[in-house]
């Protein structure tokens, strides 16, 4: 499978743990987009990188957050001290250099927060 | 990007075309309009995508109207797997690098 993967797929934790998530994007896809959906919401874009750089941050990315690309492949997205405001799927999506290109979405990892 | 509005939701019997409806009035020239689902508990799924012309792949047709101020996406023969959240979304613009604004979509159930 050539597809975005990610890893959990689901983590439990408890308020105040740090949680970590990981995001291997199609292979040759050198833009790497987080996003966070909540229940009955779509997708709200969080920050993306452009191989190691990372270009954008949301406004929702709060200072507890961190995403990391230190090679321009996988990616990992870090919450410190979680939240209950936290839980929620967490998405990556992966695309080429070029206009028009898609993104293309990987599972997500589910996070619940006790 | 260009604010779309989406019915919240609609049905379709099985082995009907399903007609999903989108208007995006205040699309740029240079943005595209691009269509996803996601079934439930799962990571949206890419479907089509179109500038001006209408589209037509394996999954659907996009039909978009010569003003470029709406567009239906078109699933030909619904299946019972086919009910998912779809999600239209105007995108793209000159740089080609922003994110997708996800609005809430039209929750698609295909009735047997």
């Amino acid at each position: 499978d050539t597809g975005v993967s990610q890893d959990p797929r689901h983590k439990i934790t408890k308020r105040g743990q740090n949680v970590t998530f990981r995001c291997d994007p199609i292979s040759e896809h050198n833009r790497l987009y987080w996003y966070r959906q909540t229940l009955g919401q779509g997708p709200e874009f969080l920050t993306y990188f452009q191989n190691e750089a990372q270009l954008e941050k949301s406004r929702l990315l709060s200072d507890r957050f961190s995403a990391e690309r230190p090679k321009g492949s996988f990616s990992t997205l870090e919450i410190q001290r979680t939240e209950q405001g936290d839980s929620a799927m967490y998405l990556c999506a992966s695309r080429r250099d070029s206009m028009s290109d898609t993104q293309y979405f990987g599972p997500g990892t589910r996070l619940t927060v006790l | 990007d260009a604010k779309t509005t989406q019915p919240t939701s609609m049905d379709c019997a099985e082995g009907r075309a399903a007609n999903l409806p989108c208007n995006h009035s205040t699309i740029s020239g240079n943005e595209y309009v691009y269509w996803y689902r996601q079934i439930h508990s799962q990571g949206p799924q890419y479907i089509i995508h179109g500038l001006k012309n209408n589209e037509t792949n394996e999954m659907a047709s996009l039909i978009i109207t010569e003003d470029r101020k709406s567009s239906t996406l078109i699933l030909p023969h619904a299946t019972l797997r086919d009910t998912a959240v779809y999600y239209c979304i105007a995108t793209g613009g000159v740089s080609g690098n922003t994110p997708l604004v996800f609005g809430k979509g039209t929750r698609l159930s295909v009735i047997a």
